[in-house]
């Protein structure tokens, strides 16, 4: 089944300064990768997605790059504010039912 | 749009008892709805899939028969942890998609303490 790698488990940054957090899959036929921001208690929310026909895609502040040939996707947080603290996910989809598989997760806090 | 509901938000039982979850899709029909277990400081480990109408597909080490799921209607879904232990004692997570959509919508989550 797939397998997704999450690095770094926890990034410290300073406000301002910019994060990034790169993720690795196993499964060729991946095509959907979402990136989720989870708060303590709260449900993932999803930040931002790309699927495998596009590199790169950006929203604001936020913007993710798929290597389809290395099988790795990153997520880059620029100009980072303190309520960009919280864990990140990411995931890729896989198999018949497009089920996600999930990363280890990413501790981001952002400080002053 | 797309919004997801979970009851109850949080629940205690005790050991050997059983607890239901509800998942429901508020304005749109799922097709699929997803099960996931958070346990603390962890991710999200997909339980079982569940497509209205059949019969859920569970992940490899997940006891069919512990943790029932019904996908009944195109809005609702349940689990029920049956015989719960300390050790089931989690964040338990649904979302759910509609046909033919890439995106899962998830639920607020239920956290289950069993005693």
């Amino acid at each position: 089944g797939e397998n997704v790698e999450q690095h770094p488990s926890t990034l410290s940054v300073q406000e301002g300064d910019s994060a990034v957090i790169k993720c690795t899959y196993s499964d060729s036929a991946s095509n959907y990768f979402p990136w989720y921001k989870q708060e303590l208690g709260k449900r993932p929310q999803l930040i931002i997605d790309i699927r495998s026909n596009v590199g790169e895609k950006k929203d604001q502040r936020i913007a993710v790059t798929l290597n389809k040939t290395a099988k790795h996707f990153s997520l880059h947080i620029t100009e980072t504010q303190p309520e960009d603290s919280a864990v990140y996910f990411c995931a890729a989809n896989t198999g018949t039912a497009s089920k996600l598989t999930f990363g280890t997760g990413t501790r981001l806090q952002v400080t002053l | 749009g797309a919004v997801v509901s979970q009851h109850p938000s949080w629940v205690i039982c005790k050991s050997g008892t059983s607890v239901k979850i509800e998942c429901r899709s508020l304005d749109f029909q799922a097709t699929t709805m997803f099960w996931y277990r958070q346990f603390p400081k962890q991710s999200l480990m997909l339980m079982a899939t569940s497509n209205e109408g059949s019969k859920a597909t569970y992940e490899q080490g997940v006891e069919k028969d512990k943790f029932l799921i019904n996908h009944a209607s195109l809005t609702l879904s349940t689990l029920t942890v049956t015989s719960a232990h300390p050790e089931d004692s989690s964040f338990y997570i649904c979302s759910a998609r509609y046909k033919g959509g890439g995106e899962q919508y998830f639920g607020p989550g239920t956290r289950l303490t069993v005693t």
